[in-house]
């Protein structure tokens, strides 16, 4: 049973890079043909998806946050992460992790809040 | 990129009756690569039909969804207490993937 599971701080100061790492256990990033995915649901609102790596390293990023966001993969720790630069109020949400198109696993989901 | 929108927002049902929740999106979704998702408060979501009409693994068969093109509908033929929560939608056949805003199922 494949797991991920989200870690990071849970605040970041305005203009700050906000960093988060999925850790995944039961498989291996690079043993299957998988989009890993980052996707993000601000306080009482819906989803976002933000970006994905392949299971090659190659990435994919929303338009709308292209300019802000770099997704990584460490195959010898198993995990990808996730940096969104210049953070702002509007950036406050759970970030999810998640593997495939669509999603069929999911972590957790942790909370990032954006505030001095 | 795809706007999907969802209706209605929210559906109040009591346990036993049929949900029909609807999904349409502003330019044909390829493939009828379409996902419908349950999310409970506090929890990630869960992915309940995948390619329009399949079932994702150990989904109840009262799930079902159904449509092409631009149409899309996801039925729950008799609601257990379970299934009250926020249902979206989501196309994945053009980048970036983008989701619905959701629709609320609720105890009538």
């Amino acid at each position: 049973q494949v797991q991920l599971q989200e870690s990071g701080p849970g605040l970041v100061k305005p203009s700050q890079t906000l960093s988060l790492t999925c850790t995944v256990s039961g498989g291996s990033i690079s043993s299957g043909d998988y989009y890993w995915s980052w996707i993000r649901q601000p306080p009482g609102k819906g989803l976002e998806w933000i970006g994905y790596i392949y299971y090659s390293g190659s990435t994919y990023y929303n338009p709308s946050l292209k300019s802000r966001v770099t997704i990584s993969v460490d195959t010898s720790k198993n995990q990808f992460s996730l940096k969104l630069s210049s953070v702002t109020a509007a950036d406050t949400a759970v970030y999810y992790c998640a593997r495939e198109f669509p999603a069929d696993y999911w972590g957790q989901g942790t909370l990032v809040t954006v505030s001095s | 990129e795809i706007v999907l929108t969802q209706s209605p927002a929210t559906l109040s049902l009591s346990p036993g009756e049929r949900a029909t929740l609807s999904c349409g999106a502003s330019q044909s979704v390829s493939s009828s690569y379409l996902a419908w998702y349950q999310q409970k408060p506090g929890l990630a979501p869960r992915l309940l039909i995948y390619d329009a009409s399949s079932r994702a693994t150990g989904i109840p068969d009262r799930f079902s969804g159904s449509g092409s093109g631009t149409d899309f509908t996801l039925t729950i033929s008799r609601l257990e207490p379970e299934d009250f929560a926020v249902y979206y939608c989501q196309q994945y056949g053009s980048s970036p993937p983008t989701f619905g805003q959701g629709t609320k199922v609720e105890i009538k």
